[in-house]
């Protein structure tokens, strides 16, 4: 079964228009964490984000900022004012114990058009 | 230095080359990791390294041989290597395997194998 699902495919958005990328896992351990992950077309996966099962804290930077409903098991991140910038793949990952071994969703593709 | 960097950033073999490739971090992070990433997939976690030991292998064929002479190097030298391995192989780096810590990707070698 899939620990990590990114319903979303592909998105694309006009340039400065707010983006949500859904992510949903599955897990029966109570300490976890979550992370989003970007990668550019160059290739290279760039951390976003860590977030522990303990905080459902929202978080906001900048641009950029994580939803975390432990209720609906969802790690949402939401783009606002996007940039062409931010076209990539995101990925969301989820890792338990032991190992820190990372379940990866399937990563969403986001197209910001100018 | 927040750095993983790996060399070369394209490959191409024929099938019956040797080559390796190189990945580097000064970060102090003791977690070393091997991912394959065939496009428009997630990375597919190979091979872990934890304070320089072997620490997991996913079931990887042997024609990928894992190799980390120190806590900052990590190699993965190639053998008679198939067409279907073509992908894009990203090293990352963490601090330790235990926690949940982040993972820092380097930019990743091109492979192509003819």
């Amino acid at each position: 079964a899939q620990k990590v699902t990114q319903a979303q495919t592909e998105i694309s958005v006009v340039e400065k228009e707010d983006v949500t990328l859904d992510c949903v896992y599955e897990t029966r351990d109570t300490t976890y964490y979550l992370f989003w992950y970007k990668q550019p077309p160059s290739g290279e996966l760039v951390f976003l984000i860590r977030r522990n099962s303990f905080d459902e804290q929202n978080e906001i930077s900048g641009r950029y900022s994580w939803n975390f409903q432990k209720s609906t098991s969802s790690f949402n991140f939401t783009i606002t004012a996007s940039q062409v910038v931010d076209s990539a793949v995101y990925f969301c990952a989820l890792s338990e114990a032991p190992g820190n071994q990372f379940y990866f969703g399937t990563g969403t593709s986001l197209t910001v058009i100018p | 230095d927040t750095e993983v960097t790996q060399t070369p950033k394209h490959l191409v073999m024929g099938m019956t080359n040797k080559k390796s490739l190189k990945c580097e971090q000064h970060m102090g992070h003791r977690a070393m990791y091997w991912y394959k990433q065939k496009a428009k997939k997630p990375p597919e976690l190979m091979f872990v390294y934890s304070y320089e030991k072997l620490s997991i292998n996913e079931s990887v064929p042997s024609r990928f041989s894992p190799e980390c002479p120190n806590s900052s190097l990590l190699n993965l030298h190639l053998h008679a290597l198939q067409p279907e391995d073509s992908a894009l192989y990203l090293c990352a780096s963490s601090y330790r395997l235990a926690d949940y810590n982040e993972q820092f990707f380097g930019p990743g070698t091109r492979l192509t194998v003819l």
